[in-house]
């Protein structure tokens, strides 16, 4: 199976600040089928971003997916207080569908 | 708006069975996949598997000889066992709408503690 490494663990910004989180694949993610999801404490994890770099329904667009292959990266410009939650990526190229461990994104 | 809640037990003794049900409302459960997924504390989610509305499944092989999805198309409901558990099966389960194998709708989930 593939296994997804998120680095950091947590990252600890201001809002305003830009947020840049990294997703690692241990093999290469077949036509970029990798997807990214915001989860705040006690709530269902919310859709980010799919295919990569394609943006959810109603997700602002200070939200942005990039890479390809085993290296992916979600990047949020001008942090807003809303954001501040814990981010997964998730990939579904391969079977079983596997989830990284998560980044912390805190104020700092 | 679609919506999904889970139901079932909040307890579940060791080696019984974990038995969840998930209810969609604003949309038809057929023509999608649907999956169940878990988290342990403090472990990253798990994919468990998913269901076609035709009772097509796909599952985790690390729980594949434990588990069985189905699907209830007159009640909008799709159904989670999980049998012979431990306490490493604790954990909060989710439903989700899959979408080309990404999920767009996730239900708030339920937590399920496996203690005697």
């Amino acid at each position: 199976e593939i296994v997804l490494t998120q680095s950091p663990g947590t990252l600890s910004l201001s809002p305003g600040e830009r947020a840049t989180l990294s997703c690692r694949a241990s093999q290469s993610v077949s036509s970029r089928y990798l997807a990214w999801y915001q989860q705040k404490p006690g709530q269902a994890p919310r859709l980010v971003i799919y295919g990569a770099s394609s943006r959810a329904t109603g997700i602002p667009d200070r939200f942005s997916g990039s890479g390809s292959g085993t290296d992916f990266t979600l990047t949020i410009t001008r942090l807003q207080p809303e954001d501040f939650a814990v981010y997964y990526c998730q990939q579904y190229g391969n079977s079983p569908l596997t989830f990284g461990g998560g980044t912390k994104v805190e104020i700092k | 708006q679609v919506q999904l809640q889970e139901s079932g037990p909040g307890l579940v003794k060791p080696s019984e069975t974990l038995s969840l049900t998930c209810t969609v409302s604003g949309d038809s459960i057929t023509s999608f996949y649907w999956s169940w997924i878990r988290q342990p504390p403090g472990k990253r989610l798990e994919w468990i598997g998913y269901i076609y509305d035709s009772g097509s499944n796909t599952y985790n092989p690390s729980l594949k000889s434990r588990v069985t999805i189905s699907i209830d198309t007159s009640k909008n409901q799709l159904s989670l066992k999980l049998k012979s558990v431990t306490a490493a099966d604790t954990a909060v389960y989710h439903c989700a709408r899959v979408r080309e194998g990404y999920h767009d709708y996730w239900g708030q989930g339920t937590l399920v503690t496996v203690s005697s």
